[in-house]
């Protein structure tokens, strides 16, 4: 079956630092790449997404970049803050259906 | 008030007994999901309802059921609750196609 690989489950950065997460997708016909950010307690929600016929997209310190020859996605976030530590979550759609596959999950904490 | 309401927030049952999680939204979509939360596994989707008359079965749908009540409510049942179903349940709308996913705030439930 179609399958998300997002890496790594845990990172911890300083304060200010930048942060990168990684995903890998297996579905070559997916074209639409969201990233969801969990709060404790709280449902996941959405910070960016991309669409396969863009290749970086950018709203502020946020950035999602992908390459789709590789079939991979990453998450970019410049100018860490505490307010930053969450647990976020990639996703693929899968072609020919009405589904997305999510990552594992990232847990990021950002050390004042 | 929240755009998708989950009720309960946490729910503490019995083996074998019968419970049902509910879920409301606000914003008028047709599209809703139920998603289940485990650590180390992300999201995975349980079913998903495109208007009243259309139920779909997602990855792991085994022991649960599903009812769309309306187009603002769609319950998710297991009929005879089993351990391995602790876990952290998500309901969520979208309006359409690779856009974003509301999220209601997750039930925490525990089969004991």
């Amino acid at each position: 079956g179609e399958n998300v690989e997002q890496h790594p489950s845990t990172l911890s950065v300083q304060e200010g630092d930048s942060a990168v997460i990684k995903c890998t997708y297996s579905d070559s016909a997916s074209n639409y790449f969201p990233w969801y950010k969990q709060e404790l307690g709280k449902g996941p929600q959405l910070i960016i997404d991309i669409r396969s016929n863009v290749g970086e997209k950018k709203d502020q310190r946020i950035a999602v970049t992908l390459n789709k020859t590789a079939k991979h996605f990453s998450l970019h976030i410049t100018e860490t803050q505490p307010e930053d530590s969450a647990v976020y979550f990639c996703a693929a759609s899968i072609s020919g259906t009405y589904k997305y596959i999510f990552g594992t999950g990232t847990r990021l904490k950002v050390l004042a | 008030d929240a755009d998708v309401t989950q009720t309960p927030r946490n729910r503490i049952t019995k083996t074998g007994k019968r419970i049902m999680l509910e879920c409301s939204q606000t914003k008028g979509h047709d599209r809703m999901y139920w998603y289940r939360q485990d650590p180390g596994l992300g999201l995975r989707l349980i079913y998903y309802s495109f208007d009243v008359k259309d139920i779909n079965k997602g990855e792991i749908s085994d022991g649960y059921s599903v009812s769309r009540q309306a187009q603002a409510k769609f319950s998710l049942s297991l009929e005879s609750a089993i351990p391995n179903q602790t876990a952290l349940y998500f309901c969520a709308t979208r309006d359409r196609e690779f856009t974003e996913a509301f999220f209601g705030q997750g039930t925490r439930l525990t089969v004991v």
